[in-house]
Parts: structure tokens; sequence; C-alpha cells
């Protein structure tokens, strides 16, 4: 069965400095992963996907992943935090070819003024 | 479109009361899933279906039921309702893309 795990439940970081949120992954075939952003109060959204093919992977609202096999790692990345980004994180992965989508623990972001 | 709608959005319930969550999507999605999110358990899978009349449990399917008669609708049943099902519970659908489309939520509250 696959996973995901992100370490710890809160990031805090200041506007306008980089935004890191880890999340590696276990499975036993070539997984896909995702990331989703939750706003209070709303359902999920999807920033961006990694499914096959560039390792780099870019999103939406200036978001970025990097796929490293090596390291069974997915971070998401974003040179300068804006006020806005501000909201709760979540790591995902499926098996790929199964739409069967399994979630991590979440991380909440808060960016300071 | 309307996208993945969920009703209602606030219930509160009885210790063995039965209800129904609605979902609904309009985008001729094959997939639905339903989840359940809690503080510091992220959201949890309970129920998922690949199409019409095809459906599998997720990771947390105790105490809840589904069925998919059609392609638009994949309700949510709580047959004897219970204190630890107090959640907030969000519907989801899925492209062949792998994109999954969340509904808003229902805020469910067992008391």
């Amino acid at each position: 069965a696959q996973s995901v795990t992100q370490l710890g439940s809160h990031v805090s970081v200041s506007e306008g400095a980089l935004v890191l949120l880890r999340c590696n992954y276990s499975s036993s075939v070539p997984p896909y992963l995702f990331w989703y952003v939750q706003y209070p109060n709303q359902g999920l959204q999807l920033l961006l996907k990694y499914t096959t093919g560039a390792t780099l992977v870019k999103g939406i609202n200036g978001f970025e992943a990097e796929f490293k096999k090596s390291e069974t790692s997915f971070h998401l990345t974003k040179p300068s935090a804006h006020m806005s980004d501000a909201a709760e994180y979540f790591c995902g992965i499926s098996q790929g070819g199964s739409e069967k989508l399994v979630f991590g623990k979440g991380m909440k972001l808060t960016v300071n003024p | 479109n309307a996208g993945v709608t969920q009703t209602p959005k606030f219930q509160v319930l009885k210790t063995g009361q039965s209800m129904t969550l609605q979902c609904a999507q309009d985008m001729n999605h094959e997939y639905m899933s339903w989840y359940r999110q809690d503080p510091g358990m992220g959201l949890r899978l309970i129920h998922y279906s690949v199409g019409a009349g095809i459906t599998d449990q997720g990771e947390v399917p105790n105490g809840y039921n589904v069925s998919r008669s059609t392609t638009e609708d994949f309700p949510l049943r709580l047959l004897s309702a219970a204190p630890s099902q107090t959640s907030v519970y969000f519907c989801a659908s899925g492209d062949r893309g792998h994109r999954q489309f969340f509904g808003p939520g229902t805020r469910l509250t067992v008391l």
C-alpha cells in the first residue's frame, strides 16, 4: 500500500521568504503524486501533480515540486511567500493508473507580515 | 458547471440516528470518493467508486455505506450515527487526468 508522510503540522514563514513543505512517500510501484491546498472553510484545490515525465512540476500560484525517486520525496516550494498563501497543504499519492488518492496529514502554512 | 455539490452544509444528529449526505457532480466523471477530515488526521478516504454500480472501501469504511446508481450521484449513508463520526465530510470527483475536484464539505456533529 502506498502512503505519504508530512512531518510536522505547522510551518511559519515571513512574507517574501522561501516556502518549503516536505513530503516523503512510500510505494511499491511508480506513484502519482499531488499537492492540494485548502483555504479556510473550503474544499481542496489541486496545486500540481506528477504522473510521468519531467520530474520538476510547476503548478498554480507560483508553486513547484520536484519528484526525487532516490529520496522518495516530492517537496513543495515557492521562492517568495505571499500573505494569500496562508492555508493548509496536503500531499497525496495514488498508484499509477488508479484514481484512488490517499493524503498525508497536512501542513498549515502561516505567512507573517 | 456547478462542479461538485454537497448537501447539507451543516447537520446535527443524535447518537443512533441515520442520515444520508448527498453528493452530485455534473462533470461526467467516472471516479468519485468520500473523505472525512479531522484535526491532526488529515483527510482519510472512506469509500470510493470507479463508475456506476462499482464501489470499494477506503481507509476508514466502518459505519458508512455507499451506493452508485448513476454517474452523477454518490450518497454517503450513516446507518446509526456515533459521536466518533463527528467530522467534516468532503466528496470529490476525479477526471481521467487524475485531477480531483472537491465539494465544499458537510460539517456533521453527532451528540
